[in-house]
């Protein structure tokens, strides 16, 4: 079936940096999507993607369908200590949402 | 506006045990719903799907079952509970299975442990 290569794995960073994760597919999808979960929670949408080579922001987010159809990338900017959580890509080709294993953040005050 | 309730938030069974975790959404009608496993450490694994009453697709083969009686009610469960049935399972709702949507919407999850 479709697996999605999420990295890294978990991030430590220093508040106020800029953090960048991205995954890729072993085959095409037209739709990626970016999730926060914060501990104890659902994820929670925060970027979707329906174009190759679209770039979305959202804030100090930013997202981008890469142009291969098989990878996407998400960027945070200025990092703070709420945007401590698991970040999951999640892509679509026509079938139900495949999720990458995430990407813990952690935010060093 | 659309909203999805799971319930319980936590459950310890013993193993043998069975299990019914329930998730129901409002606002909407026909919703597609999903249910979803993740392990500790883990990604977000799919177990089941509906597209409607009675419609229950299972990707991975295991423990659990589905059931959806009514439109807006998704049901999981298990005869008996193994030790590798413990996770977080997340139920999920979209309007649209496949193509361009807004993604799925999860329920706050329900924290199984199986002692």
């Amino acid at each position: 079936g479709q697996q999605l290569n999420q990295s890294p794995q978990s991030m430590f960073i220093q508040e106020g940096e800029d953090v960048s994760m991205n995954c890729t597919s072993s085959s095409i999808f037209n739709t990626w999507l970016w999730y926060k979960q914060d501990p104890g929670e659902g994820p929670v949408l925060l970027i979707a993607l329906y174009k190759a080579g679209e770039l979305t922001s959202n804030g100090r987010l930013t997202a981008q369908f890469g142009i291969t159809r098989k990878d996407s990338f998400l960027n945070i900017s200025a990092s703070i200590p709420s945007d401590v959580g698991i970040y999951f890509c999640a892509g679509q080709l026509n079938t139900p949402l495949v999720f990458g294993k995430g990407t813990r953040l952690s935010v060093i005050a | 506006s659309q909203t999805i309730h799971q319930w319980p938030a936590t459950l310890v069974q013993p193993v043998g045990s069975p299990l019914s975790l329930e998730c129901t959404v409002e606002g909407t009608s026909n919703p597609n719903l999903y249910w979803y496993r993740q392990a500790a450490g883990r990604g977000l694994q799919l177990l089941f799907y509906s597209i409607g009453i009675d419609q229950i697709s299972s990707e991975v083969p295991q423990n659990l079952s589905a059931s959806r009686p009514q439109d807006r009610q998704f049901i999981l469960s298990s005869k008996k509970l193994l030790l590798s049935d413990s996770g977080f399972y997340l139920c999920a709702w979209s309007a649209f299975l496949t193509g361009s949507n807004y993604g799925y919407t999860f329920g706050s999850g329900t924290r199984l442990t199986v002692v």
